[in-house]
């Protein structure tokens, strides 16, 4: 079965520094891996995805983020973290029957000033 | 333009009434979805509806009640709900879905805050 796994439930950041949020996952067969964003109480905000090609796949509002196979990891990269990137982050992995995404558990962000 | 909408953004009702969430895309995707999420967990798949049929029900209580009028709405009818099911739910959709192969990416709506009293 696909999952993906989120081991940290909260990063914190100073303002300026670089941030890495933290995925790794489990399929069997090709991996294709997304990150979302969600500000509180809204929808989700779609950042990037990695379905082949590079391992470095560069994202909305500066995100990056890079595929390692060898590790079985997806972490989530910005060089300079914003306030304004505090939310909840979600790695998801496409995976069932139908295709539908696996989420996993979600990493709180916090940059402070 | 990948903007999905959803309808309301709120709602409060009474465990014996009768209400609806509406969902909308016009980005020609064929594949929707509905998910509940609970404060500050990851989204859960309700139901998936691919080129206007059910697909996916993920084990849900009859109480709620999914429709695919056409390829742009989606709704989710709600009847003698329960005070657990209030949750965020959120609405998405994608070009297709077919199976675990798909690269498609899912798009979501802000979501509609349900409170059940």
């Amino acid at each position: 079965a696909q999952s993906v796994a989120q081991p940290e439930d909260q990063v914190n950041v100073a303002e300026g520094n670089p941030l890495t949020v933290k995925c790794t996952y489990s399929v069997s067969g090709n991996p294709y891996l997304f990150w979302y964003v969600q500000y509180p109480n809204r929808g989700l905000q779609f950042l990037l995805k990695y379905i082949t090609g590079d391992n470095l796949v560069k994202g909305s509002y500066g995100f990056e983020a890079e595929f390692n196979k060898s590790q079985t990891s997806f972490h989530l990269k910005k060089p300079s973290a914003l306030v304004s990137d505090s939310a909840l982050y979600f790695c998801a992995v496409r995976g069932g029957s139908q295709g539908n995404l696996i989420f996993g558990k979600g990493t709180k962000l916090s940059v402070k000033p | 333009d990948t903007e999905v909408t959803q309808t309301p953004k709120h709602l409060v009702m009474g465990m014996t009434n009768k209400k609806s969430l509406k969902c909308e895309q016009h980005m020609g995707h064929r594949a929707m979805y509905w998910y509940k999420q609970k404060a500050k967990k990851p989204p859960e798949l309700m139901f998936v509806y691919s080129y206007e049929k059910l697909s996916i029900n993920e084990s849900v209580p009859s109480r709620f009640s999914p429709e695919c009028p056409n390829s742009s709405l989606l709704n989710l009818h709600l009847h003698a709900l329960q005070p657990e099911d209030s949750a965020l739910y959120l609405c998405a959709s994608s070009q297709e879905s077919f199976g675990g192969e798909s690269t498609d990416t899912q798009y979501f709506g802000p979501g509609t805050r349900l409170t059940v009293l």
